[in-house]
């Protein structure tokens, strides 16, 4: 079965470099994504990458696949307060009509 | 703002109660999907239509239904329902059925069951 795994909480200060980390079972997966949710707010899609690529930057945010391993990462760099939200990661695959498997989510947040 | 819009923003049922969630898409988006979240399942992926017509399940419990109509817009309906029903429900909408599926979400719905 799919599952979408993340760790709860990540804290870090502003101007560092965040990194949160997926991991996923579905090996199946055509497309992985990173949500962000702000409090009080829908998701917003942030980036998502093709499972046939190992990496994908986009400004300040970069995406790693390590397929063999079924770990995703989003890394966001020079992390400002604004940042603060919490991040999903999601998966789709090939026959799930586009709905998307999500982890419960990482609550980042940035002290100044 | 996404451009999908989601009524009522709160709702305070009592169990036992039905209750109906509507979506209205973005415009020219023919899928709906909707999901629940809650603390405990975190978010979970309970139906999508494409132009009227259900195109897969997930996690919906039988007292759930929902639809979509011919102007697009969808709504959710719980029925008989209980303390565990509380939870946010986000409807999403995109342009196309399957492989790279931008959806945008709706601001939410967050039922409170009493």
């Amino acid at each position: 079965g799919e599952d979408v795994e993340q760790s709860l909480f990540l804290s870090v200060r502003e101007g560092d470099s965040s990194v949160i980390n997926c991991t996923y079972t579905d090996s199946s997966s055509t497309y992985l994504y990173w949500y962000k949710q702000e409090p009080g707010a829908g998701l917003q899609l942030l980036t998502y990458i093709f499972s046939n690529m190992d990496m994908k930057q986009d400004q300040r945010l970069t995406v790693l696949l390590n397929k063999k391993d079924k770990h995703l990462s989003l890394r966001i760099a020079d992390t400002q307060t604004g940042d603060s939200a919490i991040y999903f990661c999601a998966e789709s695959f090939r026959g799930s009509q586009g709905n998307l498997i999500f982890g419960k989510g990482t609550k980042l947040s940035v002290k100044p | 703002d996404s451009g999908v819009t989601q009524t009522p923003k709160h709702l305070i049922t009592a169990t036992g109660q039905r209750v109906t969630l509507r979506c209205s898409p973005r415009s020219g988006d023919l899928s709906v999907y909707w999901y629940q979240q809650s603390l405990d399942q975190g978010l979970q992926f309970l139906i999508h239509y494409y132009n009227g017509e259900e195109r897969a399940k997930g996690n919906i419990l039988e007292r759930f239904s929902a639809q979509q109509f011919p102007d697009l817009h969808s709504e959710l309906n719980l029925s008989s329902l209980e303390l565990g029903d509380s939870a946010l429900y986000f409807c999403a909408s995109s342009g196309e059925t399957g492989g790279l599926d931008e959806q945008f979400f709706g601001p939410g719905t967050r039922l409170t069951v009493l």
